[in-house]
């Protein structure tokens, strides 16, 4: 397997404008979870899904940001408009959980490295 | 909240020693995770522990925890140039979801 697979790795963009990062999950994982991580903060949980549903966004820090998971298979995450605040690693990572519980390791992407100016 | 707080927040070591990284928590727990991150990368799951388990190897790691004290530590022996990276513990919160602390860095020289 390929592993987590996230894209653009780098993305450089002007303030106001969208971004749109984009996720693969493990094929067969049924958990998927966006995180953000800068040096200030450390490694934020923005929103995670369950069997494509969305279970908790209370980590999405304002309506600028929205994530959708239509199928198992893809992820977006989205910041529109985006501000030089949002600069940051974004990081997907997925799992396979049962019970509800999270007694199981997550499998992290190489991360999206967002420059907002 | 339920979250995890390493201790020390850098470490630098000699290629050969051992490292010791601590964590302590808020809320009781089923099972607690560490992880590494390599510079510029996304993080690698190490261990898990489970809350009715005391101590845990793989290989060079090694994990305790301490349910009473709400603490976990991370031992990693002889170590080595390639361990010099960033690890986290990670305990769980409502849900499927992970909180992870700040981390400890390590710097392993030759």
């Amino acid at each position: 397997d390929a592993g987590v697979i996230q894209s653009p790795r780098h993305e450089v963009t002007e303030m106001g404008q969208e971004v749109t990062l984009r996720c693969k999950p493990i094929s067969g994982h049924n958990s998927l979870f966006w995180y953000r991580q800068t040096m200030m903060r450390g490694l934020e949980l923005l929103i995670y899904f369950n069997n494509n549903v969305p279970i908790d966004d209370s980590g999405m820090p304002e309506d600028r940001f929205s994530a959708k998971m239509p199928n198992a298979s893809f992820s977006t995450l989205k910041i529109q408009p985006s501000e030089p605040r949002d600069s940051a690693v974004y990081f997907c990572a997925s799992s396979l959980s049962s019970g509800g519980i999270s007694s199981y390791e997550q499998y992290f992407g190489p991360g999206t490295r967002l420059t907002v100016t | 909240s339920q979250q995890g707080e390493e201790d020390p927040q850098a470490l630098s070591i000699q290629e050969g020693e051992n490292a010791t990284m601590n964590c302590s928590y808020k809320t009781s727990i089923n099972n607690l995770q560490w992880y590494r991150q390599n510079s510029g990368r996304g993080l690698v799951h190490l261990i898990l522990i489970r809350s009715n388990e005391r101590e845990k190897h793989s290989g060079r790691l090694r994990v305790t925890l301490d349910t009473s004290k709400k603490s976990s530590s991370l031992l990693i022996t002889a170590s080595r140039a390639a361990d010099t990276a960033s690890y986290f513990c990670a305990t769980p919160r409502a849900g499927t979801a992970l909180i992870f602390g700040k981390g400890t860095t390590l710097s392993v020289s030759s």
